[in-house]
């Protein structure tokens, strides 16, 4: 019964490659996000979808795309990867009134060698 | 924009002992919303505690609970009867009723001495 699930939860991998981390919530949210947490623990959000569409992209290379097949679901593809990348991603969903808590994955901790 | 502040990155507490993690805020928004989270060493990012800005009463979780200083733009959350689960990485977040964004301070590391 998790509510947000990402995938995978640890990936290693090498400069220049690309890949993909997966978050879905069954949680019936109306607004998703994507935040890298540095080695210093330090949140940035990166990206917030709401009903799959783009309202923040903050300064992020565009070597990430974020995409949305449907609300329950956002996708972070990230394009030649480097050194810097190395970071643990979370994906998070709330439903759009701010009140509302954001309920966060497990984070996926990508590893560039 | 809204800035958040947390000024210890690092705090040690007794078991059983209370301690206070501090954060502070800026924002020009009249209504907005402020939360603590936890991230224990399994890296969850679990809520811990939620206020309204327009509610004067301190929001109060069991051993968790806030002391809302609206005017000095400050947030603190007090842990009561400190336990070694507590040992964790501590967040307070700050989020406008206008939009969807969470502004995350950096964080503070509690440690629990047993």
């Amino acid at each position: 019964d998790t509510a947000v699930s990402q995938t995978p939860k640890y990936l290693v991998t090498q400069m220049g490659n690309d890949k993909s981390i997966k978050c879905e919530q069954n949680l019936g949210h109306d607004t998703m996000y994507w935040y890298k947490q540095d080695s210093k623990k330090f949140l940035k959000i990166m990206f917030s979808y709401n009903n799959k569409e783009l309202i923040i992209n903050e300064t992020v290379p565009n070597r990430f795309s974020p995409k949305s097949p449907d609300k329950a679901h956002l996708n972070l593809h990230i394009n030649s990867l480097e050194l810097g990348d190395s970071a643990v991603y979370f994906c998070a969903s709330s439903q759009r009134a701010s009140n509302q808590p954001q309920h966060f994955g497990d984070g996926t901790r990508l590893s560039i060698l | 924009a809204q800035t958040v502040t947390q000024s210890q990155p690092e705090m040690s507490v007794q078991e059983a002992e209370t301690v206070t993690l501090s954060c502070t805020y800026d924002t020009s928004e009249s209504d907005y919303y402020l939360f603590w989270y936890k991230q224990p060493p399994s890296r969850q990012m679990i809520l811990v505690i939620r206020q309204e800005a327009y509610k004067q009463q301190n929001a109060t979780e069991n051993r968790f609970s806030v002391n809302f200083q609206k005017a000095a733009k400050s947030f603190s959350l007090k842990i009561s009867d400190s336990q070694l689960g507590d040992a964790a990485m501590y967040f307070c977040a700050s989020a406008s009723n206008t939009g969807n964004q969470f502004y995350f301070g950096t964080g503070t590391s509690l440690t629990v001495i047993p």
